[in-house]
């Protein structure tokens, strides 16, 4: 079974500082790997994608995230925080057959002046 | 804008009653997908479609249904509604709906049972 998990629920910077959200994924196969996000009051966004090709991958709004298959993570980090990327953060598996998306359970991440 | 189009936007009704949302895929889609958002549960998945058919089942209550139509538009209808029910449900499509295709979400539509 494919799950995901983020570590961290809520996480806090200042703008123009990094930002790292940790996601590890569990799965039986080579997953394909999402990270979305949603602001407020607003659908979900994706923001970048792994599917088995360079293991970092560089996604909108400056993201980027690295596939480490040996540490099970795809964390995603952005160098520097701009005050409009305060939202909620989505790490996200797809199944094989399907596609349909297991979400973990979000990080909120705010973005302090 | 995603190009995926859900109606109504907000939605408030009585317990007991029954809705029905409405999702436009993008053109081209061929698979569409139903997710529920509530704080206690997150983002669950519910059904999936593809090309009318149904493909995949999630958590989905008895009370509630879906179909997928000809033209690709899929409607979910929540039935005997509780006050539980309330929460964002998106629709998503992708194109043929495989382990590496894209989902674009719609805006979602929001239920308040009352």
């Amino acid at each position: 079974a494919q799950s995901v998990t983020q570590l961290d629920s809520h996480v806090s910077v200042s703008e123009g500082t990094p930002v790292l959200l940790r996601c590890n994924y569990s799965s039986s196969y080579s997953p394909s790997l999402f990270w979305y996000v949603q602001h407020p009051n607003k659908g979900l966004q994706l923001l970048l994608k792994y599917t088995s090709a360079a293991t970092l991958v560089k996604g909108i709004n400056g993201f980027e995230a690295e596939f480490k298959k040996s540490e099970t993570s795809f964390h995603l980090t952005k160098p520097s925080a701009h005050m409009s990327d305060a939202a909620e953060y989505f790490c996200v598996v797809s199944t094989i057959n399907t596609g349909k998306l297991i979400f973990g359970q979000g990080t909120t991440l705010q973005v302090k002046p | 804008d995603s190009g995926v189009t859900q109606t109504p936007k907000h939605l408030i009704t009585a317990t007991g009653q029954r809705v029905t949302l409405r999702c436009s895929p993008r053109s081209g889609d061929l698979s569409v997908y139903w997710y529920q958002q509530s704080l206690d549960q997150g983002l669950q998945f519910l059904i999936q479609y593809y090309n009318g058919e149904e493909r995949a089942k999630g958590n989905i209550l008895e009370r509630f249904s879906a179909q997928q139509f000809p033209d690709l538009h899929s409607e979910l209808n929540l039935s005997s509604l509780e006050l539980g029910d309330s929460a964002l449900y998106f629709c998503a499509s992708s194109v043929e709906g495989g382990q590496s295709a894209e989902a674009f979400f719609g805006q979602g539509t929001r239920l308040t049972v009352v």
